[in-house]
Formats: structure tokens, C-alpha cells, sequence
């Protein structure tokens, strides 16, 4: 069974602070997501990383696939309220479209 | 209407029920899918359809049951459920040839089995 481990699995943190999760596999993936979950919504989609070593950022947010592409990083800078919620990550390996999702983050920024 | 509806969004049901999930995607996708959320768990995938032709399937129990009649449309037929099958099913789309695969999410159905 492939596995994705996402760390920490809950993280509190005051607004302000900053915050790195992490996304790891002993598999190498083709491309790798990361969606934010709301309670009571499906994940919305924040980005798709492909090449190893990539960096994309999205406003405060900073997400890194590995050399090897069997881990990822997502990096929150100045956290926000707003940025409350289930972070999850998930991989494709090559030759199929099947996504197989990580265990979570569930991230609170409290004000 | 835009994106991926699931409808209903809250369903509670007896054991012994029928009762069935709608999915529709307005967004021209070829491929729809089915996934579990429980909590502490990851997202199962439990169907997924690609030009409405069903090519996988991991060992979901046969009281769940798939219906894709075309590509915008998604059916999961739920009967004789057990109080485990309680959770969050989400539907999803995507349109495969892209290479990156994006899966959009709808809202989710949360399930309550008594």
C-alpha cells in the first residue's frame, strides 16, 4: 500500500506565526497536489507541483517538491484565521491518473 | 450552476434504506469519481469513471453501487448500509488527456447511518 505522510497531523499556532508541513512517501510521484478543506466543503485545490526541486508560491504560501519527488513542503508565512482548515497532499504516480491522498494537517491560526 | 454539485448535502438513513447520491460537474470533464472521507483516515477512492466507462474499482462492499449514465453525471446507489458507512463521500472531476490530472471537488455528502 502507498502510503502519504503528512506532518504534523494538528498544529495550533497564533496569527503571525509562520508554519511549515510536510509530505512524505517512500514512492516517487509523477505530480503532486495540495488542497485546503473546510468543514463541510470538498478540497479546493491550491497547487500542482511536477519537477523535482520545484518552488511555487502562492501569496503567503510556498509549496516545494522534492529532488527525488517523494516529499513535498508547504510553508504558511504570516498565518492568518483565514487559513484555517484540513491541508491535505496528494500524489500521482507515473502511468495512471489515480491521485492517492496524504493523512492531513489540520491546521487552527488563532486571532 | 458551476463546478461540481453533490446534492443531497446532509442524508440520514436507516440500515435497512435505499437511497442514492447525485454528482453533476459543469466543467467538461471526461472522468468523475468517488471518494470516502472518514475521520483519522485518508480519502479512499472508491470508483472512478472515464468516458463514462467505470476502470476501477478498490474492493468497495456491493451495498455501494456506481452509476455514470454520461460524463457530467455521477450516481452512487447506497442499500442495506452499516453504521461504518457513515462519512463524508465527495465526487470529483477531472479531465484525464491534461497531464497534470486536476481534480476538482464538489461540496460533499455527509452520510449518517443509524
Amino acid at each position: 500500500t502507498q502510503l502519504l505522510e503528512q506532518s504534523p497531523q494538528f498544529l495550533s499556532i497564533q496569527e503571525g506565526e509562520n508554519l511549515t508541513v510536510y509530505c512524505n512517501s517512500s514512492s516517487v510521484f509523477s505530480s503532486l497536489q495540495w488542497y485546503r478543506q473546510e468543514p463541510g466543503e470538498g478540497p479546493v485545490l491550491l497547487v500542482t507541483v511536477v519537477t523535482g526541486g520545484e518552488v511555487k508560491k502562492l501569496k503567503r504560501l510556498t509549496f516545494q517538491f522534492g529532488d527525488a519527488r517523494k516529499d513535498s513542503s508547504l510553508h504558511i508565512t504570516a498565518a492568518q484565521p483565514g487559513d484555517t482548515g484540513l491541508y491535505l497532499c496528494a500524489g500521482r504516480r507515473s502511468g495512471t491518473y489515480k491521485y492517492i491522498f496524504g493523512t492531513g494537517t489540520r491546521l487552527k491560526v488563532l486571532a | 450552476e458551476t463546478g461540481v454539485t453533490q446534492t443531497p448535502r446532509h442524508l440520514v438513513m436507516g440500515m435497512t434504506n435505499k437511497k442514492s447520491l447525485k454528482c453533476e460537474q459543469h466543467l467538461g470533464h471526461n472522468a468523475m469519481y468517488w471518494y470516502k472521507q472518514s475521520a483519522k483516515k485518508p480519502l479512499e477512492l472508491m470508483f472512478v469513471y472515464s468516458l463514462e466507462e467505470r476502470v476501477e474499482n478498490n474492493s468497495v462492499p456491493s451495498r455501494f453501487s456506481p452509476e455514470c449514465p454520461n460524463s457530467s453525471h455521477l450516481f452512487l446507489h447506497l442499500h442495506t448500509l452499516q453504521p461504518e458507512d457513515s462519512a463524508l463521500y465527495l465526487c470529483a472531476s477531472s479531465q484525464v488527456e491534461k497531464s497534470y490530472n486536476e481534480q476538482f471537488f464538489g461540496p460533499g455528502t455527509r452520510l449518517t447511518v443509524l
